[in-house]
């Protein structure tokens, strides 16, 4: 069964400082990784887009890598601000990208 | 240029009452997803349009669910009657295929709460 899981559920941190999700998938065949930001009563939107070949990719702030033999993604978040609070959710696109697979997301508060 | 348009974007509604919710994509934008969210978790397709048709529909619970994509732009998700437990958000999506990935862009949702 193609699935996403993702680690923690829910973290709680200081401005300022760093922070690394994790995401484990079994969604076969593999098309794409994506990390989206959805803040509180708004809808998901992408961060980053990973394809198999790719190992990591910026933007911004926030880094995601991607290891494809072991099937796990991160996203690296660097000096935190308070408008990262927010989920982070992974999808993995399977079936040549018709196909979307969500992670259940984690909670992500900054504090000052 | 506009994004994914929803409404409305809130709705209480009593349980076996029908609710309807509108959603419309990016200009151009061929393929239109129904998600249904509920708190605390990723969202969970409910049906994907490519233009009119409904080319997956699988997780949509056509007892009481339907939905409707007239002249491949505008769509509306229907319930009815709604039940307690489709309290949730409802997200529209619609994409565009580029350098060889679909990219998708999401609308605000509509919260509905059934009393």
């Amino acid at each position: 069964k193609n699935q996403v899981e993702q680690s923690p559920q829910s973290l709680i941190i200081l401005e300022g400082k760093n922070c690394t999700l994790q995401c484990n998938y079994t969604v076969s065949p593999f098309s794409n990784l994506r990390w989206y930001k959805q803040d509180t009563g708004r809808g998901p939107v992408s961060l980053t887009i990973m394809t198999f070949s790719e190992n990591t990719k910026s933007n911004g702030r926030y880094t995601a890598t991607l290891d494809a033999d072991t099937k796990q993604s991160s996203l690296h978040i660097t000096a935190s601000q308070l408008s990262d609070s927010a989920s982070y959710i992974c999808v993995v696109s399977a079936n040549y990208g018709q196909n979307f697979v969500f992670g259940p997301g984690t909670r992500l508060s900054v504090l000052p | 240029e506009a994004g994914v348009v929803q409404s409305p974007r809130y709705k209480i509604i009593e349980k076996k009452q029908p609710v309807a919710f509108w959603c419309n994509p990016i200009s151009g934008h061929n393929t239109l997803y129904w998600y249904l969210q509920n708190l605390g978790q990723g969202p969970e397709l409910l049906i994907r349009y490519e233009n009119e048709e409904a080319v997956d529909d699988s997780q949509l619970p056509k007892d009481r669910f339907s939905a409707e994509r007239l002249k491949g732009v505008d769509s509306t998700l229907k319930i009815q009657p709604a039940e307690l437990g489709d309290s949730a958000v409802y997200l529209c999506a619609s994409s565009l295929e580029l350098a060889g990935y679909n990219e998708q862009f999401f609308g605000p949702g509509t919260r509905l709460t059934v009393l």
